[in-house]
């Protein structure tokens, strides 16, 4: 699977709007852009994931960008439960079962 | 909650002993990965059984094997381990293989070799 680059870290405030970034500059044009994330002593946890368009979901919004090679998952009003590592990761659909590849992801602090 | 359920939660033992853990998916899922989780290695897929056969490896160790029942649940065996296996192992489960299918994640076994 090509790789993306996170920041290590983020913070934001309670209620406010918070926009995680991933790069992914060697992205094909099979693969899809998915977001998990970890609260602390849990198991990674879908929020979502898109292909070309934009995606909503009760959980966040996922922007791409038109070329494919970056795209932003949106929070968009962090609770103190969304503090967690956040992973951007890149799945081929073409490959079946394919597994997901953890990079170091974001560590997103909010705070109250 | 997942749907996707793990035992033990946590487990103790020592060097050169062998564990079994346990998953079972979430009902209809056909898919299960498992993933360990260490503090200087992260979370790295283990492997992949799909109906009852194995589908793709990941960095699993030899000492280490797993497979999938008829019921469909599955278990990671662990064998002679070492202080360096101590770690958290997850389980999750997809319903199908394709590669846009998300992956529903157990609460984990947190396994400490003494």
């Amino acid at each position: 699977d090509a790789k993306t680059t996170q920041p290590n870290s983020m913070e934001s405030n309670e209620e406010e709007p918070v926009h995680l970034p991933c790069n992914h500059s060697t992205i094909s044009g099979t693969d899809y852009i998915h977001w998990y994330r970890q609260l602390p002593s849990q198991g990674p946890e879908y929020v979502i994931h898109g292909l070309t368009s934009n995606v909503n979901n009760r959980m966040a919004s996922l922007a791409i960008a038109e070329d494919r090679k970056s795209s932003t998952l949106i929070l968009h009003r962090a609770t103190l439960r969304d503090a967690a590592v956040y992973y951007c990761i890149l799945r081929d659909r073409e490959t079946s079962g394919s597994r997901l590849t953890f990079g170091e992801g974001t560590q997103l602090t909010v705070n109250p | 909650d997942s749907g996707v359920t793990q035992t033990p939660k946590h487990l103790i033992t020592a060097t050169g002993q062998r564990v079994t853990l346990r998953c079972s998916p979430r009902s209809g899922d056909l898919s299960v990965y498992w993933y360990q989780q260490s503090l200087d290695q992260g979370l790295q897929f283990l492997i992949q059984y799909y109906n009852g056969e194995e589908r793709a490896k990941g960095n699993i160790l030899e000492r280490f094997s797993a497979q999938q029942f008829p019921d469909l649940h599955s278990e990671l065996n662990l064998s002679s381990l070492e202080l360096g296996d101590s770690a958290l192992y997850f389980c999750a489960s997809s319903r199908r293989l394709a590669g846009y299918n998300e992956q529903f994640f157990g609460p984990g076994t947190r396994l400490t070799v003494l």
